[in-house]
């Protein structure tokens, strides 16, 4: 019965490749985060989605672009990946401003 | 800009004994904050909100205060366990409602036996 759940759990590829990472909440929540924690451990927000609609999107490339499809699925997908993407991605969900759920992180790892 | 601390990188102590992590922010009049605990490989999982007009929140051992004149909180577990061996994020809502987390950097806490 797991509440958030993030796609694959671990990633290698090669700098240039294109690859998306998949999210999805059964909390029935109406918001939907991702994050990037880097290897100083800061947990930075990245995007929001509330109902399907963009909310936040901080200083990020455009080459990351955030896809819902429906509340229940917030999928990121990353274009000519860099070496400086390398990160743990985590996905998370919230009702209103209610506290939030968060997923156990995708690692992305470029070679 | 805005910034979130939390005093120490890492906390080490004794089972039994009490661990006070701080968590200090600038620049900012949040309505509420939040304490999440972070696992190695696994995501954070909240732990307590304590709103602007709250002075303290309990759960369990857990012990939560907010000073809005300071801009502090700070957050205790009682009578700790190895168990309790983890980060510690403090985090605040500074989009303005817009329910984005700015986190602090996370306190480590180990608690020996």
């Amino acid at each position: 019965d797991t509440a958030v759940s993030q796609t694959p759990k671990y990633l290698v590829t090669q700098m240039g490749n294109d690859k998306s990472i998949k999210c999805e909440q059964n909390l029935g929540h109406d918001t939907m985060y991702w994050y990037k924690q880097d290897s100083k451990k800061f947990l930075k927000i990245m995007f929001s989605y509330n109902n399907k609609e963009l909310i936040i999107n901080e200083t990020v490339p455009n080459r990351f672009s955030p896809k819902s499809p429906d509340k229940a699925h917030l999928n990121l997908h990353i274009n000519s990946l860099e070496l400086g993407d390398s990160a743990v991605y985590f996905c998370a969900s919230s009702q209103g401003t209610q506290p939030q759920h968060f997923g156990d992180g995708t690692r992305l790892s470029i070679l | 800009s805005q910034k979130i601390e939390q005093n120490s990188e890492a906390l080490n102590i004794q089972e039994g004994k009490t661990a006070t992590l701080t968590c200090n922010y600038t620049n900012y009049s949040p309505a509420y904050l939040q304490w999440y605990r972070q696992d190695p490989g696994r995501g954070p999982v909240f732990l307590l909100l304590i709103r602007e007009n709250e002075k303290e929140k309990r759960k369990e051992r857990l012990k939560v205060t907010f000073d809005t004149t300071l801009k502090q909180s700070l957050f205790h577990i009682t009578a700790s366990q190895p168990a309790d061996s983890a980060t510690y994020l403090c985090a605040l809502d500074i989009s303005t409602g817009r329910r984005a987390l700015t986190f602090g950097s996370g306190t480590r806490l180990q608690v020996q036996p």
